[in-house]
């Protein structure tokens, strides 16, 4: 199994451009989650997933967007990325345990 | 709202015994855990421990938890190079099914030689 995969890894947008961020996961959990790290600031929930369909804001939902068309899909896009949304980009899954399980993050940059 | 706290640096010599404390605010809290991240790398589950226990060990890793104080340490014993990276305390509480984490800040522990 792959775990939770994202892509891409790394991305450098100009001010105003838009992006999406794909995360999949091969482990049939029906819940996922996307966060945003920044020095200092330990993990900050954007958006999070309770079942294929559903979406829900998180702590910093603000300039972002998710969807949830497959079950093992969870996309997060920027439709106009600011300065402010450079940071490192993680995504989650969790399963009938609490536990949730981790990709290797997206760098991003917003020149 | 849960709030986690947590020192930001730890320096330990190898061989020594490792302490990374946190307190969190949320006594509804039901789960709570401790994460690894190595450099450029996601966050590895480490071990995590349910409200109702006071202790977890597994190998070098001891978790210790009070719940009257709200604190949680992760005692690493026989510290190494590689047990270098950011250590994070999570909480998870009875929000509903969206079993959503609260995470510290994290604490970047340096093993020196």
């Amino acid at each position: 199994n792959a775990g939770v995969t994202q892509t891409p890894k790394f991305r450098v947008l100009k001010t105003g451009q838009s992006m999406t961020l794909l995360c999949a996961q091969d482990m049939n959990h029906e819940y996922m989650y996307w966060y945003r790290q920044d020095p200092g600031m330990g993990l900050r929930l954007i958006h999070y997933s309770v079942g294929e369909g559903t979406t829900a804001k998180g702590e910093v939902p603000d300039g972002y967007n998710v969807s949830r068309l497959k079950k093992q899909n969870f996309l997060l896009g920027l439709e106009s990325a600011a300065p402010s949304q450079t940071s490192v980009y993680f995504c989650a899954s969790s399963g009938g345990q609490n536990e949730q399980y981790f990709g290797p993050g997206t760098r991003l940059t917003v020149t | 709202g849960e709030d986690v706290e947590q020192s930001l640096f730890l320096s330990v010599r190898e061989g020594d015994s490792s302490v990374i404390n946190c307190t969190y605010t949320d006594s509804s809290s039901t789960y709570l855990y401790w994460y690894k991240q190595e450099p450029g790398a996601g966050l590895q589950l480490l071990t995590y421990i349910f409200s109702n226990m006071d202790m977890k060990q597994d190998q070098r890793l001891t978790v210790l938890l009070n719940k009257k104080d709200k604190h949680l340490s992760l005692r690493i014993a026989d510290t190494q190079t590689g047990d270098s990276a950011i250590y994070f305390c999570a909480a998870t509480g009875l929000s509903g099914s969206a079993r959503q984490l609260t995470f510290g800040s994290g604490t970047q522990l340096t093993v020196l030689p």
